[in-house]
């Protein structure tokens, strides 16, 4: 059974910084491109981040580039994500999911519970 | 920005619906990567439609995807009360990103 299970998440205050970690166990994790994607509450759905299935290449949404890096270790199947210079409006529950495919092509087919992450003075 | 849903639809049970989701020549236009989920209140997306009209294993085939041009659609047949959820169309772009829809809550009356 596929698993993925967030840490990491909590309170900070505007400019902080949040490192967030994804679990992964049930499939061969190295085979699959691994996304964040977040939820501020009431609202939709948005795509922050990917690491590819080799951990080569990394993709973020505009409205985090330079102030979030994405990350994989291969050899414990994890992902993370370093949040900086984090705003009121990055407030979400943040999702690790994990891609359909070897190949990124954004389809996710499993997801994690969430982690909370509320940035608030 | 996101992609184009309507915020909301309702029908019958026993009805038919259909949400569309409206991109560019980036994203819709550009490729077959489309996605739909569901989403009850308090919970995780789950993947309805991958491919713009695949279903994975284990979802009902009252769930279809099509596609023209800008627009993608998820049509849902047979309404059940239990279809009452959240949404979201997304797809993959030529920047490599992937992008989704607002969401649409559906009712059924």
């Amino acid at each position: 059974e596929v698993q993925l299970v967030e840490s990491g998440g909590g309170l900070v205050q505007p400019g902080g910084s949040l490192r967030l970690s994804c679990a992964a166990s049930g499939f061969n994790f190295n085979n699959f491109a691994m996304a964040w994607v977040r939820q501020s509450p009431g609202k939709g759905l948005e795509w922050v981040s990917v690491v590819t299935a080799s951990g080569s290449k990394t993709f973020y949404a505009d409205s985090v580039k330079g102030r979030f890096t994405v990350s994989r270790d291969r050899s414990n199947s994890m992902i993370y994500l370093e949040m900086n210079s984090l705003r009121v409006e990055d407030t979400a529950v943040y999702y690790c999911a994990k891609d359909r495919m070897l190949l990124w092509f954004g389809e996710f087919d499993h997801w994690g519970q969430g982690s909370l992450v509320i940035v608030s003075s | 920005s996101a992609l184009t849903q309507p915020a909301s639809v309702s029908a019958s049970p026993g009805q038919s619906i259909t949400i569309s989701c409206t991109g560019t020549s980036h994203d819709i236009n550009a490729y077959d990567y489309v996605s739909w989920y569901q989403q009850y209140p308090g919970r995780v997306p789950k993947l309805l439609i991958y491919d713009v009209n695949y279903l994975p294993s284990g979802i009902s085939d009252r769930f279809s995807g099509s596609k023209s041009g800008n627009t993608a659609s998820l049509t849902i047949s047979g309404l059940q009360a239990d279809d009452e959820a959240d949404y979201f169309c997304s797809s993959y772009t030529t920047s490599s990103t992937v992008i989704f829809g607002g969401g649409t809550k559906l009712t059924v009356l």
